[in-house]
């Protein structure tokens, strides 16, 4: 596609439920990654996708998360028994191989989530 | 990666040139400097980045001092639509590729 899509864009949910977002990157982009944005905050990384190379995980705050890439294409980011503390905006991006000199990041809308 | 220092928040009149600051005084020889900016409810968007040369593209020009420890965004006549923040990243293209967003500049850009 022409940019990152991620859905849903909003999602409210209830305290110990689960949820999954999804992040369709750029056509061709090898590598996709996973952010979170706390309000007020900076960026914090969640997790990486480079071609069939085993995701790094190391920014995943707990067990509860966790996300595959299917195809190498789309990806899910999965909360399990969510908690408050978990409602922020979650950011997907995508890029060419890393390594590539010059291929900055092309970031999604992002997802919003509530926790309630 | 080296860590980056930037101002909190800046104001510009509008039509006039924003120069947003970054200092990255333990920056090495192979490390990029890359400038992102988050308008509100977006996700960031990519602006520039250099090495050690000036850069120029059509968004902004990117200034970095002969030694390296520091550069300058310039937005050459900002308009109400630039008010963002602003984020100065090093990273080195053959190190982690996790970028290290820090808290950025704040930019308002004022009528």
């Amino acid at each position: 596609g022409a940019g990152v899509s991620q859905s849903p864009s909003n999602k409210v949910t209830e305290k110990g439920k689960d949820v999954e977002l999804r992040c369709d990157p750029i056509s061709g982009h090898t590598a996709l990654y996973w952010y979170r944005q706390s309000l007020g905050q900076g960026l914090e990384f969640l997790i990486y996708f480079q071609g069939n190379s085993a995701p790094d995980k190391s920014g995943l705050p707990s067990d509860r998360f966790s996300a595959e890439r299917t195809g190498g294409s789309v990806s899910t980011l999965t909360i399990q028994r969510t908690q408050q503390e978990d409602s922020a905006v979650y950011l997907c991006a995508s890029s060419l191989a890393y390594g590539i000199i010059g291929h900055g990041y092309t970031f999604g809308s992002g997802t919003r989530l509530t926790v309630v | 990666d080296a860590k980056t220092t930037q101002p909190t928040s800046m104001d510009c009149a509008e039509g006039r040139a924003a120069n947003l600051p970054c200092n990255h005084s333990t920056i090495s020889g192979n490390e990029y400097v890359y400038w992102y900016r988050q308008i509100h409810s977006q996700g960031p968007q990519y602006i520039i980045h250099g090495l050690k040369n000036n850069e120029t593209n059509e968004m902004a020009s990117l200034i970095i001092t002969e030694d390296r420890k520091s550069s300058t965004l310039i937005l050459p006549h900002a308009t109400l639509r630039d008010t963002a923040v602003y984020y100065c990243i090093v990273k080195d293209v053959s190190g982690t590729y996790k970028y290290i967003f820090g808290t950025g500049t704040r930019l308002k850009v004022l009528a």
